[in-house]
């Protein structure tokens, strides 16, 4: 049980296009999920905490214009990098959890890359 | 809120050797804690956790005690496997939501 799929896993765009990627509880109700960003070699980046049904939460430097998070249902957030530029290039990672609970559970990644 | 503050790698271990990784955490209130792992290209496993003061989290032979005393959460395996070379993070959970806030990992190379 506790399954999060990412869609895609890798994904290379050209700079100036936008790329949605997909973060899906196979076999829970995600109340909560989770975005990150992960460099090479460095630890987990929160970028923004989304309940379902709410406008996502963004940390402190994360351009909520720029990385649009929706969670329209218990199952499924979207992250799209809208306008992608090379610096943009990372691994994203999405976690779920359930409301009352303390563990997330994590997806495994899109390694996206913008020429 | 929380802080993580993890040993500095990178660890480089012989197979058989035993394994230790520091962690410690700064908090208001007693968060639950955890090891995740990461494999190259992969997501983040849980590895193991403990919710409270004095519990004993373990999974694969690992360990990691919840030291409330000495804020620390450090992760012990008695003998490394050439499968365990991975990248190691700890992290403290204080909220309902689960906002997890991660140490800045460890990665471990086990040789042969």
């Amino acid at each position: 049980g506790a399954v999060v799929s990412q869609h895609p896993s890798r994904v290379i765009c050209k700079s100036g296009t936008s790329v949605k990627i997909e973060c899906r509880s196979l076999d829970f109700q995600a109340t909560t999920m989770f975005w990150y960003r992960q460099f090479p070699k460095q630890s987990l980046m929160l970028m923004a905490t989304s309940n379902e049904g709410s406008k996502a939460t963004y940390e402190q430097g994360v351009e909520k214009d720029k990385f649009l998070i929706n969670h329209a249902s218990l199952t499924l957030s979207t992250l799209t990098v809208t306008s992608a530029h090379p610096e943009d290039s990372s691994f994203y990672i999405c976690s779920a959890t359930q409301r009352g609970y303390n563990e997330q559970f994590f997806g495994p990644g899109t390694r996206l890359t913008v020429l | 809120g929380n802080s993580v503050t993890q040993m500095e790698g990178p660890v480089t271990l012989s197979e058989e050797a035993f394994l230790t990784i520091n962690c410690t955490y700064t908090a208001t209130g007693y968060p639950s804690l955890f090891w995740y792992v990461q494999y190259p290209g992969e997501g983040l496993q849980l590895l193991l956790k403990a919710t409270k003061a004095d519990d004993k989290g373990s999974n694969k032979g690992f360990e990691a005690t919840y030291r409330k005393e000495t804020t620390s959460f450090h992760l012990e395996k008695g003998s490394v496997q050439v499968s365990d070379s991975a990248v190691y993070f700890c992290a403290a959970g204080g909220t309902s939501y689960g906002k997890l806030t991660f140490g800045q990992g460890t990665i471990l190379t086990v040789h042969p």
